[in-house]
């Protein structure tokens, strides 16, 4: 079982509608989860970071954490063609800056 | 927001040449970074964590000796490449963070070894 496990797509949206990711882990000891988007040939971008239990909305996205479940999801609303990207959920133990484990990544594509 | 900063972007080299990556951390200190490796429609996959003023702290499977970080000071640390073959070919990323933020990326460096 890989620590950190994400559907790897590709998930296809059509532009204006809701785009769906989740990510399961596997270390209960996990503190911080992360969101990130890297376009093709970029490198990761921190869209959303996550510490406790329930939503969290930034913009056009809304990271949910259930602890107890071991899952972490991204929504995007209003999904865009700039929103097609891969999308990397990464955790790790304790503060914010330790390393991070990163699943394989969702790759979006919206249509438009 | 904090800003790490990669240098080169772009290296194409000769096979058994040595190739130096930088990594600096623009707006603040970092006593530790960490360097990645990423193979085409790969995950990123952590190589090292580099220590400011300490040995760097290496994943299972990764050859020290063939990929030396340094990391002299709180805003730069170094990886190069010793010895580059083709099948070390791949995008290397460096990240850093403030105290107790999340971590920022460089843009990367994409190496092709000829």
């Amino acid at each position: 079982q890989k620590e950190v496990e994400q559907n790897s797509g590709p998930l296809s949206v059509p532009e204006g509608a809701i785009a769906s990711l989740n990510c399961t882990y596997s270390d209960r000891g996990s503190q911080s989860f992360f969101w990130y988007r890297q376009y093709s040939g970029k490198s990761p971008e921190l869209i959303m970071s996550i510490y406790s239990n329930g939503d969290k909305e930034d913009g056009r996205f809304t990271a949910q954490l259930n602890k107890a479940s071991q899952y972490v999801s991204l929504l995007i609303r209003d999904s865009q063609p700039s929103d097609s990207a891969t999308y990397l959920c990464a955790v790790n133990r304790g503060a914010a800056g330790n390393k991070l484990t990163f699943g394989g990544g969702t790759r979006v594509l919206v249509k438009p | 927001g904090a800003v790490v900063s990669q240098h080169p972007s772009w290296v194409i080299c000769k096979s058994g040449t040595s190739v130096k990556i930088e990594c600096r951390s623009l707006d603040f200190q970092a006593t530790t970074m960490f360097w990645y490796r990423q193979f085409p429609k790969q995950s990123l996959m952590l190589m090292a964590t580099s220590n400011e003023g300490s040995k760097a702290t290496y994943e299972q499977g990764v050859e020290k000796d063939k990929f030396l970080i340094n990391h002299a000071s709180l805003t730069l640390s170094t990886l190069t490449v010793t010895s580059a073959h083709p099948e070390d070919s791949s995008f290397y990323i460096c990240s850093a963070s403030p105290r107790n933020q999340p971590q920022h990326f460089g843009d990367g460096t994409r190496l092709s070894i000829l």
